[in-house]
């Protein structure tokens, strides 16, 4: 079974763009490509959710590719709390059913 | 605050042993889901709960087992445990029924097993 893959970690500056990348060629045809965040000793928090195309909203965007076998969180101007590990989650194909994967994990860190 | 409440926050065990970790989800959410965080295997679904009957299955172990009550707040428990075990176990509970779909996540249940 292909393992849904992250980069490991991300730098960035405050203010800038980030756009951080899943690959999950082995998802389940008819499932999501959720996205979380989680903060040191907590849990993951909602971030956003897709199928297909481009989906927005208030804190991110997802790009999803029409092959969808992999897509992008796409964080505008990010600032020094968005430091946390990103987690993208997906249905993969396991025989006629579909297991639920979380990626390896981004760590993102912020500076000024 | 999520408004998923997992209790015990922290919980330390011998090998062998056998505990339950409890989830109250949020109000009128239908769904409960069980995760299990380690530095190892990273976050992994274990199992999905609805209305009281099991949903979807996923890394859960033989030794692991779930349920899902009629008030809807949800147990797993874990017997024999191993070292390998110890783990943050997180709750989440969601309105809707599917497997990958908008949840909130409660604190964690952070397990050590010695």
């Amino acid at each position: 079974l292909a393992k849904t893959t992250q980069p490991i970690s991300m730098d960035s500056y405050e203010g800038q763009e980030v756009n951080i990348t899943c690959s999950h060629n082995n998802i389940a045809t008819n499932d999501y490509i959720t996205w979380y965040q989680q903060f040191p000793s907590q849990g993951p928090r909602f971030i956003i959710q897709g199928y297909k195309t481009k989906v927005t909203n208030e804190v991110a965007s997802l790009f999803i590719p029409a092959d969808r076998k992999s897509s992008t969180l796409s964080l505008p101007r990010v600032s020094l709390s968005d430091t946390a590990v990103y987690y993208c989650l997906v249905g993969e194909r396991a025989g006629t059913a579909s297991k639920l994967t979380f990626g390896t994990g981004t760590r993102l860190q912020v500076t000024l | 605050d999520s408004g998923v409440t997992q209790t015990p926050k922290h919980l330390i065990t011998a090998t062998g042993q056998r505990v339950t970790l409890r989830c109250s989800p949020r109000s009128g959410d239908l769904s409960v889901y069980w995760y299990q965080q380690s530095l190892d295997q990273g976050l992994q679904f274990l199992i999905q709960y609805y209305n009281g009957e099991e949903r979807a299955k996923g890394n859960i172990l033989e030794r692991f087992s779930a349920q899902q009550f009629p008030d809807l707040h949800s147990e797993l428990n874990l017997s024999s445990l191993e070292l390998g075990d110890s783990a943050l176990y997180f709750c989440a509970s969601s309105s809707r029924g599917g497997m990958n779909t908008e949840a909130f996540f409660g604190q964690g249940t952070r397990l050590t097993v010695v």
